[in-house]
């Protein structure tokens, strides 16, 4: 099993629509949760942290559930801009700072 | 952004030669990381460092060596090249958290 699943998508959608994206981990003590960016043939880049509480960030909102061992992302209101592949990301314990990639869901908001 | 610097950004070389790839930062952070990326894998560590002369390996170390004699400088070489060493090579930083990492633009290495 991998230590950290996506689906691979795509997810085409329609603007405005609203989508989510699940993504599992099977560290049951990792502690840091993300979500990275990455448009076509660019760097990744932080969209936002997960806390356990959840947060939201304009459009986007972001859960944690440990209990199952996954983290959404929830974006509302979908723009063309949002066409990019998104990454789950996770800090494990005890793995010093070796962040964990899932392989990215591709995300195609359409007009 | 932060600043970190991939040299060089696309490189086409032979099997069998030697490829080395630079990453500087100057943030002054302490961690530093090589990843490649490839479809259907996505990011994969190749090794890390927590200082200079300090770096340990990630998953996919084997053909791959680094060097860190400056806290700016993190180099990645391929020994000797494999085709199956083509990819997309990312360099990442972490702050002083140790929290969000920030990544050089990108090397495309092609080995053919």
């Amino acid at each position: 099993r991998k230590e950290v699943e996506q689906d691979p998508g795509p997810f085409n959608v329609p603007e405005g629509a609203t989508v989510a994206f699940n993504c599992t981990y099977s560290n049951s003590a990792s502690q840091s949760f993300f979500w990275y960016r990455q448009d076509c043939r660019k760097e990744p880049k932080l969209l936002m942290s997960v806390y356990s509480s959840g947060n939201e960030d304009g459009r986007f909102t972001a859960q944690l559930n440990r209990a199952s061992q996954y983290i959404s992302l929830l974006i509302r209101d979908s723009k063309l801009s949002d066409s990019a592949t998104y990454l789950c990301v996770v800090n494990p314990t005890g793995g010093g700072n070796k962040l964990t990639f899932g392989t990215g869901t591709q995300l195609k908001v359409e007009l | 952004d932060a600043g970190i610097t991939q040299s060089p950004r696309h490189k086409v070389t032979e099997t069998g030669t030697p490829v080395t790839l630079r990453c500087h930062q100057t943030e002054n952070h302490r961690y530093m990381y090589w990843y490649r990326q490839d479809p259907g894998h996505g990011l994969r560590l190749i090794h890390y460092s927590y200082g200079v002369k300090d770096t340990d390996k990630g998953e996919v170390s084997d053909g791959y060596s680094v060097s860190r004699s400056k806290t700016e400088d993190f180099l990645l070489t391929l020994e000797s090249a494999t085709s199956s060493q083509t990819s997309v090579y990312f360099c990442a930083i972490t702050g002083p958290d140790n929290t969000e990492a920030f990544f050089g633009q990108g090397t495309r290495l092609t080995v053919v």
